[in-house]
């Protein structure tokens, strides 16, 4: 079974520019959550998704944040504009249904804001 | 909303030394997931605990789900090195409008000296 996909590994670019990521997850999984872990720090939920609709997005940075999963299938994160703050893995995880079957997690996205 | 703590934050063992790491929510949980990752990999599952009271085993690993559905713990006997990582508990809400949101604790980083 693939896994879950993320792209790209890693990202450089500076404050104030844009920046996307892309999340494929596995086969048949309704759930797709996006995650941002900082350094030293526990994976801090930005947006969940069940098919195309959103579970929580209460934790994401609206103004400058967008999560869309369309078809429910593959996702994209964008920032707009970035924040040195902004600098941090961005984890994509999937699961079968809602949050009652285990979560796997794509390999992540360094970003790194200069 | 939800809350998750997870302490200790760090834990210094020596190998054959048992260790334990404590989760607790604000609120019940629907279920409870617990997951280790190591140092610059992604989160893995380990096992999810759903019954109150619930005790589960994975050969040197223990864990359990409290009665009130609101607190849990990861106990390892006789740490090895390759127990080394952090350790993180991941809460799923029982109910309300983010029914099934799926939140992480800050972890627990384990080092083991040999």
């Amino acid at each position: 079974e693939a896994g879950v996909a993320q792209s790209p590994r890693y990202k450089i670019i500076e404050k104030r520019q844009s920046v996307a990521f892309w999340c494929n997850p596995i086969s048949g999984h309704a759930t797709l959550y996006w995650y941002q872990q900082i350094l030293g720090q526990g994976p801090k939920l930005l947006i969940q998704f069940q098919n195309n609709g959103v579970v929580d997005d209460s934790q994401l940075p609206k103004d400058r944040f967008s999560a869309e999963r369309l078809k429910g299938v593959d996702s994209t994160l964008k920032i707009q504009p970035a924040k040195l703050e902004d600098s941090a893995v961005y984890l994509c995880a999937s699961s079968f249904l809602v949050s009652d079957t285990e979560a796997f997690f794509g390999q992540g996205t360094r970003l790194t804001v200069v | 909303g939800q809350q998750v703590m997870q302490i200790p934050q760090y834990q210094h063992v020596q190998e054959g030394e048992d260790f334990t790491t404590y989760c607790n929510s604000s609120t019940t949980l629907s279920n409870i997931q617990w997951y280790k990752q190591r140092p610059g990999g992604h989160p893995v599952f380990l096992i999810q605990l759903v019954k109150s009271g619930e005790v589960k085993k994975q050969k040197r690993l223990t864990f359990q789900f409290g009665e009130a559905k609101k607190n849990s713990s990861l106990h390892i006997t006789a740490t090895q090195t390759t127990d080394v990582g952090t350790y993180f508990c991941a809460a799923a809400n029982a109910g309300g409008t983010s029914y099934g949101k799926l939140t992480f604790g800050q972890g627990t980083i384990l080092t083991v000296h040999p």
